[in-house]
């Protein structure tokens, strides 16, 4: 079946800090790889996605690359905001998601 | 505006009562999901429905049970067999269910069980 494993948190950063949120999965075919967001009492929205090998995702100045040589779908940002503070879910897709433990970001300003 | 709703938002329960947890969407997708999301881990699938009359069992899908009479509508069912159904329960749906397809989630239902 598949699997994610994805970075521990929490991840505490200072406003315009670098951020980056690893994630690495393992799936029977070739999966579309998610990042989902998860703001404080809320559901859970789309952050950005890719559907094939080598596609960077996009969106908010958040940007992920799909690394099939490495199973990976790293998370990044140049320059956070206290706004991102959020719990953040990486999701292999193949028919059913899966979905990592989620990494809990707080930005201080 | 389309969406997803989920009702309640807060849901009590006594041990041994069964609950229904609403969802509704009217985004005229055909795929609906119910997840449970316990505190720091991630989310888990309870069961999924890629059609009407028609759903199949997710990971966890003991003591839970489901019905998918209308397109627009997905109600959960917690049943009295559920050892520790105290959890936060997310209701989501996507157009169908290819593995490029977005998942679009409701606000949730945090269920207590006292």
């Amino acid at each position: 079946g598949n699997s994610v494993t994805q970075m521990e948190g929490p991840v505490t950063l200072s406003e315009e800090a670098f951020l980056t949120i690893n994630c690495t999965y393992t799936a029977t075919g070739y999966p579309s790889l998610f990042w989902y967001v998860q703001y404080p009492g809320e559901g859970l929205q789309l952050l950005l996605k890719a559907t094939k090998a080598d596609d960077k995702g996009s969106n908010k100045g958040f940007e992920a690359t799909y690394r099939k040589e490495t199973t990976s779908f790293h998370l990044e940002k140049g320059s956070v905001q206290v706004s991102d503070s959020a719990v953040y879910f990486c999701a292999p897709t193949a028919g059913k998601s899966t979905f990592g433990d989620g990494t809990t970001l707080t930005v201080k300003p | 505006d389309g969406g997803i709703t989920q009702s309640p938002k807060y849901l009590f329960r006594k041990e041994g009562q069964n609950v229904t947890l609403s969802c509704e969407q009217n985004l005229n997708h055909d795929a609906m999901y119910w997840y449970r999301q316990d505190p720091g881990q991630g989310l888990r699938l309870i069961y999924y429905s890629q059609i009407v009359n028609d759903f199949q069992k997710g990971d966890i899908a003991e003591g839970y049970s489901v019905s998918r009479e209308k397109k627009e509508s997905f109600p959960l069912t917690v049943t009295s067999a559920q050892k520790n159904p105290t959890a936060f329960y997310l209701c989501a749906s996507s157009i169908g269910q290819g593995g490029t397809d977005t998942q679009y989630f409701g606000p949730g239902t945090r269920l207590t069980v006292l």
